[in-house]
């Protein structure tokens, strides 16, 4: 079964820093990754995805994300944040039929 | 307007008393899935639906069941809910029974249960 780590439970940043945001994962397959995020009070909503080719995914809002394979990670950047980017942020893994979502990293941007 | 339906929103019960919560999506998605989110724990899997009349489970099933007698539906139920299942519900759907080559999956905006 696949498993998600993310190195962070609780990232403060002031805005216009950059970001990084960890994740980790196993699985033993061919491996598909996410990054989904939470605003406060609202769903969860996908920010990019990698499946296969270019190991630098770029996703909405000026996100991205680099696949290593070598480390099993997948971590979560953006060069520059806003207050709006104030979210939780769930790394997730997909094996067949299930998708496995690390605990979550709570981003808090102050202005 | 695509989207994922659940209710209710937000609901207060006892003990025992039985209760359901919809999902309905206007997609024709194959792949529906339960979520239940706690602090620190993120969103753990409940049970997932890959097709009509398909179901399965999850890492945490149990207290709950499901059915899919519908492609738009996707029906969570607790049959004698605990103050354990106090928690923040989510349906997601997918087009592809498989995620892993679907793409995204698409989340309801929550209902959150209080158990007392």
């Amino acid at each position: 079964a696949q498993s998600v780590s993310q190195h962070n439970h609780h990232v403060i940043l002031s805005e216009a820093a950059s970001l990084e945001l960890g994740c980790n994962y196993s699985y033993g397959g061919t491996v598909n990754l996410f990054w989904y995020v939470q605003y406060p009070g609202q769903h969860l909503q996908l920010l990019l995805k990698y499946f296969s080719g270019d190991p630098l995914v770029k996703g909405i809002k000026g996100f991205e994300a680099e696949f290593i394979k070598s480390k099993f990670s997948f971590n979560l950047r953006k060069p520059s944040v806003q207050w709006s980017d104030t979210a939780e942020y769930f790394c997730a893994v997909s094996g067949y039929s299930t998708l496995t979502f690390g605990k979550g990293t709570m981003l808090l941007v102050s202005p | 307007e695509a989207q994922v339906t659940q209710n209710p929103r937000y609901l207060i019960t006892v003990t025992g008393k039985k209760l359901t919560v919809t999902c309905s999506q206007n997609m024709n998605h194959e792949y529906m899935s339960w979520y239940r989110q706690d602090p620190g724990l993120g969103l753990r899997q409940i049970y997932y639906s890959m097709n009509v009349e398909v179901t399965d489970k999850g890492d945490v099933p149990e207290g709950y069941k499901v059915s899919r007698k519908e492609k738009r539906n996707f029906p969570l139920i607790l049959e004698s809910p605990s103050p354990n299942q106090t928690s923040l519900y989510f349906c997601a759907s997918s087009l592809s029974p498989d995620p892993a080559s679907g793409g995204e999956l698409f989340f309801g905006e929550g209902s959150r249960l209080t158990v007392l």
